[in-house]
């Protein structure tokens, strides 16, 4: 079973700035297979990023993704206030079928 | 517009049963996987199970084989998840999401689930 890290565990930053967040898997992933996702307090997930580095629909060219193998990085170019949430790393795996999430990175406000 | 909707917040007491739904609309509901995720108080998200209910076909994480049962009406494009008896450890909110291949694309508001006595 494919273990997901993401690091750092809290990411502390002020609008504007540039956020880099991690997430490394115990063994190789398919890059088609990894995906990103954002969660505001109180609200359910909204995919941000699929297949490592696509972006779905209706998120800002801000966000990009990029990795493959183990080591996957999210990057947000400059925070917007509405940026600063929990972010999660999501892989699947076909045989047999399984979905991992990575337990989170917050990004907050400095 | 796909839509996935689920049922309200729930109180149970310890060893009672439970049945919370997930309706979904606006897309081909006997094609697409529903997936059920976990989000206990202040934690991160973990992956139960899921089902296509084109078939029924179901697969659970190991972590929650046995403990839940995901099930599906096409008829009715709603996906179920029960527990027979409820522990308090159960106490989270809940997520149906619908699968896109490797992904979740769309997902419910989530359901509170709390279990006390």
């Amino acid at each position: 079973e494919i273990v997901l890290t993401q690091s750092p565990g809290t990411l502390s930053l002020s609008p504007g700035e540039r956020a880099t967040l991690s997430c490394r898997a115990s063994q190789s992933v398919n890059s088609n297979y990894l995906a990103w996702f954002q969660q505001k307090p109180g609200q359910a997930p909204r995919l941000l990023i699929y297949g490592a580095s696509s972006r779905a629909t209706g998120i800002p060219d801000r966000f990009s993704g990029s990795g493959s193998g183990t080591d996957f990085t999210l990057t947000i170019s400059r925070l917007e206030p509405e940026d600063f949430a929990v972010y999660y790393c999501q892989q699947y795996g076909s045989t047999p079928k399984i979905f991992t999430f990575g337990p989170g990175t917050k990004v907050d406000i400095k | 517009e796909v839509r996935l909707v689920q049922s309200g917040a729930e109180v149970k007491k310890p060893g009672e049963s439970l049945k919370i739904s997930c309706k979904g609309s606006g897309y081909t509901f006997a094609t697409s996987w529903i997936g059920w995720v976990r989000q206990m108080p202040g934690k991160g998200l973990e992956w139960m199970g899921i089902i296509y209910p084109g078939d029924s076909d179901t697969r659970y994480s190991p972590s929650f084989r046995g403990q839940v049962t995901i099930s599906a009406d096409k008829s009715i494009t709603t996906t179920y998840l029960q527990w027979s008896s409820l522990k308090a450890s159960d106490t989270a909110v809940y997520y149906c999401a619908k699968s896109f291949g490797a992904y979740f694309d769309y997902w419910g508001q989530g359901t509170l689930v709390t279990v006390s006595s």
